[in-house]
């Protein structure tokens, strides 16, 4: 499968700092990359779709002030945590699309460790 | 009603026994269809799609019911290494987004 990377796989902040995270497709381009947060033993949540060349689409209820994304180029997108707090602490995870035939298929990254003191 | 749910388990089998699981999904127009696998505090990982026909990988066979909108995935001979958690996935409007549900939990013993 295609290969995704992230960095870092984990970073420790502390309160009122910003944090980027970098997501890049390593074998392949990625005109379209996801970001999720997943909190212990739930279920990945999807924050928003990062288009290359253009702005995010994020979803309901996630700030787009607070988690800013750069799509620069057709293999890196950048998540950056504004003012991150301690609620923000979670496991964020980027994905890339591929598409093989007719069907989508979504390669994730190793994700990232976020705690926030 | 969640997008996709998912039975949390935990599933705790012996070796060499068979597992099997269902996943539900509330839209009916979804197109595509996923089973992933999570390790504890990793990514996840695709393990295979899910095809209208059903379809079979090594031990791994999974199956789709349109009509009931449910998809199900079923482990043979399960070993240790199959301890994980496997995530039901689904795209709910063919535009690239993915719904998930919240995993079921699967735990083979020697």
């Amino acid at each position: 499968g295609a290969v995704v990377s992230q960095h870092p796989s984990r970073v420790i902040c502390k309160s009122g700092t910003s944090v980027k995270i970098e997501c890049r497709s390593l074998d392949f381009q990625a005109t379209t990359m996801f970001w999720y947060r997943q909190f212990p033993k739930k279920s990945l949540m999807l924050m928003a779709t990062s288009n290359e060349g253009s702005k995010a689409t994020y979803e309901q209820g996630v700030e787009k002030d607070k988690f800013l994304i750069n799509h620069a180029s057709l293999t890196l997108s950048t998540l950056t945590v504004t003012s991150a707090h301690p609620e923000d602490s979670s496991f964020y995870i980027c994905s890339a699309s591929v598409t093989g035939g007719q069907r989508e298929t979504q390669y994730f990254g190793p994700g990232t460790r976020l705690l926030v003191l | 009603r969640k997008e996709v749910e998912q039975d949390p388990g935990p599933f705790n089998v012996p070796e060499g026994a068979t597992v099997a699981f269902n996943c539900t999904y509330s839209n009916s127009a979804s197109q595509s269809f996923f089973w992933y696998r999570q390790d504890c505090r990793k990514e996840p990982k695709l393990l295979m799609s899910v095809y209208s026909s059903g379809n079979e990988d090594g031990r791994f066979t999974a199956q789709l019911n349109r009509a009931s909108q449910y998809i199900s995935l079923l482990i043979r001979d399960s070993k240790l290494s199959d301890s994980a958690t496997y995530l039901c996935v689904v795209n709910p409007a063919n535009d690239y987004k993915l719904s998930f549900g919240a995993g079921t939990t699967v735990t083979v013993r020697a």
